[in-house]
């Protein structure tokens, strides 16, 4: 089985501050990990995933994250926020099992930013 | 520009009618997926597809069907046995690889009012 848990459904910052979104994970073997953004009204884009190479992904809009086994652990970061990353932020996992596996969402972390 | 597009982008229904939401992809991919999202919920699997003439039920398909005679096409109809049927929809494709990461796109998403 496999399940994922975002911890905090709002987070705010201001612009300029570090965000800093959490992700845990929970899968019987070595998993896929993703963070997907959404802006209101829209679909589901791919920010950055993890596939079991480097443990730091780096992905769009200068967002990154560091996958951490023993902390089973997957948290989302960005330096300096900006405005314009005010958004809904899914984090998901696929565990790579063999065929019927499927990608499991967590329940969103609103993210605000403030001027 | 290759891309999925839902349709119609809003919908208003009366209890007791089903409805069917339009979902069509040209990126060549074999796996179609919908998704339902309600606030503070994240994403849940309606029903998903790997391959032409094939479906699978998601984790919450009760009050729902889909067909899959086309490769580009993966229509959701909402029936009348739904019981709480206004919500978000969001079709998603991707490659599909028994073990691999998958890579969802989504569509911009349907959002259904029962009146």
């Amino acid at each position: 089985a496999q399940s994922v848990t975002q911890l905090g459904s709002h987070v705010s910052v201001s612009e300029g501050a570090l965000v800093l979104l959490r992700c845990n994970y929970s899968s019987s073997v070595p998993p896929y990990l993703f963070w997907y953004v959404q802006y209101p009204n829209q679909g589901l884009q791919l920010l950055l995933k993890y596939t079991s190479a480097a443990t730091l992904v780096k992905g769009i809009n200068g967002f990154e994250a560091e996958f951490k086994k023993s902390e089973t652990s997957f948290h989302l970061t960005k330096p300096s926020a900006h405005m314009s990353d005010a958004a809904e932020y899914f984090c998901a996992v696929r565990s790579g099992e063999t065929s019927g596996s499927r990608l499991t969402f967590g329940e969103g972390t609103q993210l605000t930013v403030n001027p | 520009d290759g891309g999925i597009t839902q349709s119609p982008k809003y919908l208003f229904r009366k209890e007791g009618q089903n409805v069917t939401l339009s979902c069509e992809q040209n990126l060549n991919h074999d796996a179609m997926y919908w998704y339902r999202q309600d606030p503070g919920q994240g994403l849940r699997l309606i029903y998903y597809s790997q391959i032409v003439n094939d479906f699978q039920k998601g984790d919450i398909a009760e009050g729902y069907s889909v067909s899959r005679e086309k490769k580009e096409s993966f229509p959701l109809t909402v029936t009348s046995a739904q019981k709480n049927p206004t919500a978000f929809y969001l079709c998603a494709s991707s490659i599909w690889r028994p073990s691999g990461a998958n890579v969802l796109t989504f569509g911009a998403g349907s959002r259904l009012t029962v009146l």
